[in-house]
């Protein structure tokens, strides 16, 4: 079973800071997913990335595939309160099994104002 | 379009007692995947159904738990007998056929069910 390490596990900064989240594997993704997760509610896809080198952005967050296609990472420009929530990567299943997701810990990450 | 329904929000049993999650799909998916969100294991992939059928199970605990998803009404996840360690964020998600679907191969999760076993 491939295993998904995310860093750091929390995260506390300020209103306008900027921050990186990251998530490691020691095998090769097809393809990574982010999700964000606020307090009593489910998990909501920010992003899914597929090739190598990719850079993706949405607003504030820009999102990045490691080359090898081992690593990803989130990175946020002048966070927000808004911000706050567990972050997390997902693998995908193969084929049919597409929605058979394996998650990282997650990083929590809370901005203050 | 409505998105992916779970009932009831929270739930509270007592041990021993059953514990019955519902869980209606986005309009159009006939995909359902149910997981399960401990606070010291994070989020886990439980089962995979599609209507009438179990496709993957794999993350199933091998006693107590059962699933469903028959040809018409919601999804259930079925908790015999529950146990302290049973409490935990119970997620549904849906997703349409593969490839089909402006959406694609993306899953859409609901807001999912709290149980607390007392």
């Amino acid at each position: 079973t491939q295993l998904l390490e995310q860093s750091p596990q929390f995260l506390s900064i300020q209103e306008g800071e900027n921050l990186t989240v990251y998530c490691n594997s020691s095998s090769v993704f097809s393809s990574l997913q982010w999700y964000r997760q606020e307090p009593g509610e489910g998990p909501v896809l920010l992003v899914t990335v597929v090739t190598g080198g990719e850079v993706k952005k949405l607003k504030r967050l820009t999102f990045q595939f490691g080359d090898a296609r081992k690593d990803s990472s989130l990175h946020i420009t002048a966070a927000q309160p808004g911000d706050t929530g567990l972050y997390l990567c997902a693998l995908q299943g193969g084929g049919t099994s597409y929605g058979k997701l394996t998650f990282g810990q997650g990083t929590i990450l809370t901005v203050h104002p | 379009n409505a998105g992916v329904m779970q009932n009831p929000r929270h739930l509270v049993r007592r041990r021993g007692q059953e514990a019955r999650l519902r869980c209606s799909p986005m309009k159009g998916h006939s995909h359902v995947y149910w997981y399960r969100q401990l606070p010291e294991e994070g989020l886990k992939f439980m089962v995979y159904l599609q209507k009438e059928n179990i496709i993957d199970e794999s993350g199933m605990p091998k006693e107590r738990f059962s699933a469903e998803f028959p040809k018409e009404g919601p999804s259930i996840l079925r908790i015999q007998q529950v146990v302290r360690g049973d409490s935990a964020a119970y997620f549904c998600a849906s997703s349409p056929g593969l490839g089909q679907g402006s959406s694609g191969n993306t899953i859409y999760f609901g807001e999912g069910s709290w149980l607390t076993v007392v």
